[in-house]
């Protein structure tokens, strides 16, 4: 059974470009969640995806966008890339929005030069 | 707002021994989860383990067990027989209706042979 699946594992962009970042979800989840770990600190909640809409948003700026697929999987998108996007991002999910049982990719490190 | 805060930035402990990490957190929901995550350096978030808040008993998973103070809102978590593969941050975690997963600012923890 695999488990959550990020992907790319590294990437780096310079400053004003755009990115895609892409998840699988554990077979069986539907919903999947996008955080953002910046170096030192702890995950920030970014958005919420469930059937195919944002459901829950964090503290982010329009420039992160995201979309899930009918397979349930997903994207996150950023915009106009900044110096301060540079931080490892996570993808959980779960099922039926239930957050008591996460389950974490491994992340993508996105390094912005 | 909904916070958790984690006093302790590092800890460090011998090999075999006990290491208690402290963990408080603020929210006006009555029904939540409380986590405590591990982050090695291989950046993969693993649960540790998980607590209902309706339910009065502190979890237990092997080594690993929580003091769980509803009132106090105060979430410890206690690593017994300590083990060099122990050795990861340390992450505080809740989450409410709102399906968005808050995270204290982590604690290192580091096992000494």
């Amino acid at each position: 059974d695999a488990g959550v699946t990020q992907s790319p594992t590294h990437l780096i962009k310079t400053r004003g470009q755009q990115v895609t970042l892409r998840c699988s979800p554990k077979s069986g989840h539907d919903t999947v969640s996008w955080y953002q770990q910046a170096l030192g600190q702890g995950p920030q909640f970014i958005f919420q995806y469930y059937e195919e809409e944002e459901r829950q948003r964090g503290n982010f700026p329009d420039r992160f966008s995201g979309h899930q697929f009918p397979n349930y999987s997903s994207e996150l998108n950023v915009n106009a890339l900044l110096l301060g996007d540079s931080a490892l991002y996570l993808c959980a999910s779960s099922l039926d929005r239930g957050g008591e049982k996460l389950f974490f990719g491994s992340g993508t490190q996105l390094s912005v030069l | 707002a909904q916070t958790v805060t984690q006093s302790q930035p590092e800890m460090s402990v011998q090999e075999a021994e006990t290491v208690t990490l402290s963990c408080t957190y603020d929210t006006s929901e009555n029904n939540y989860y409380l986590f405590w995550y591990k982050q090695p350096p291989s950046r993969q978030m693993i649960l540790v383990i998980r607590q209902e808040a309706y339910k009065q008993q502190n979890a237990t998973e092997n080594r690993f067990s929580v003091n769980f103070q509803k009132a106090a809102k105060s979430f410890s978590l206690k690593i017994s027989d300590s083990q060099l593969g122990d050795t990861a941050m340390y992450f505080c975690a809740f989450i409410t209706n709102d399906y968005k997963l808050s995270f204290g600012a982590g604690t290192t923890v580091t096992v000494r042979a």
